[in-house]
């Protein structure tokens, strides 16, 4: 297993327009987690799932953002109509349930530039 | 608000020197843990601790979790080039908690 894989690395997008990312999970990691990092702050989260069920979306996740895990593998996270504000990086992570250190592997991110 | 507050934000030293970052909230949690972030990578996790008071020793890093589970702190011995990076404390308000709540990082960067 190579960890966990994001897909793609860089996008850039016109306003306006919808994108879709991509996270494929450590095979045998159960939770699945959508987190947005800004420049200079820490990731935050945005929603997580417990193999095909989304236990909690945060208040940051707007109608126009969306996140899917069919089967409880790999998830996607789609933004539509995307804005300025939506330029960020944005990581998936996974991790087994129950995890005694709670620990979370990240992987690369996609980083967004909404122009 | 933020719920993790880390200080210092940036740190710059010279190699060879020692220092301290530290993780403060008014919160308790369940556990804590530190990540280290390479620019354009996800962060990678270091250690996590959950008993108050704890102590973990990763070769010249030393992670402690204070007595009330409030904050925390990362000792870097002897630090070289190879340390730097971007430092982030998260922590589990609960116990198998669903999502992790972050500090804003230090920014470290060890000059040769």
């Amino acid at each position: 297993d190579t960890g966990v894989s994001q897909d793609p690395r860089h996008k850039i997008t016109k306003r306006g327009q919808n994108v879709t990312f991509r996270c494929d999970p450590i095979s045998e990691h159960n939770r699945l987690y959508w987190y947005r990092q800004t420049l200079g702050q820490g990731p935050e989260f945005l929603t997580y799932f417990q193999n095909e069920a989304q236990l909690e979306k945060s208040r940051l996740l707007s109608d126009r953002f969306s996140a899917e895990r069919p089967k409880g593998s790999f998830s996607t996270l789609e933004i539509q109509r995307t804005e300025q504000g939506d330029s960020a990086m944005y990581l998936c992570a996974s991790s087994l349930v129950p995890g005694q250190d709670y620990g979370y592997t990240f992987g690369s991110g996609t980083r967004l530039t909404v122009v | 608000t933020q719920l993790l507050e880390q200080s210092p934000q940036f740190l710059s030293i010279q190699e060879g020197e020692n220092l301290t970052v530290y993780c403060n909230s008014s919160s308790v949690f369940s556990s804590l843990q530190w990540y280290r972030q390479e620019p354009g990578e996800g962060p990678v996790l270091l250690v996590t601790v959950v008993t108050g008071g704890e102590v973990k020793k990763l070769k010249r890093l030393t992670f402690q979790f204070g007595d009330a589970r409030k904050d925390s702190s990362l000792h870097i011995t002897a630090a070289q080039p190879g340390d730097t990076g971007l430092y982030l404390c998260a922590g589990a308000r609960i116990q198998g908690a669903q999502k992790l709540v972050f500090g804003q990082g230090t920014r470290l960067t060890i000059n040769p």
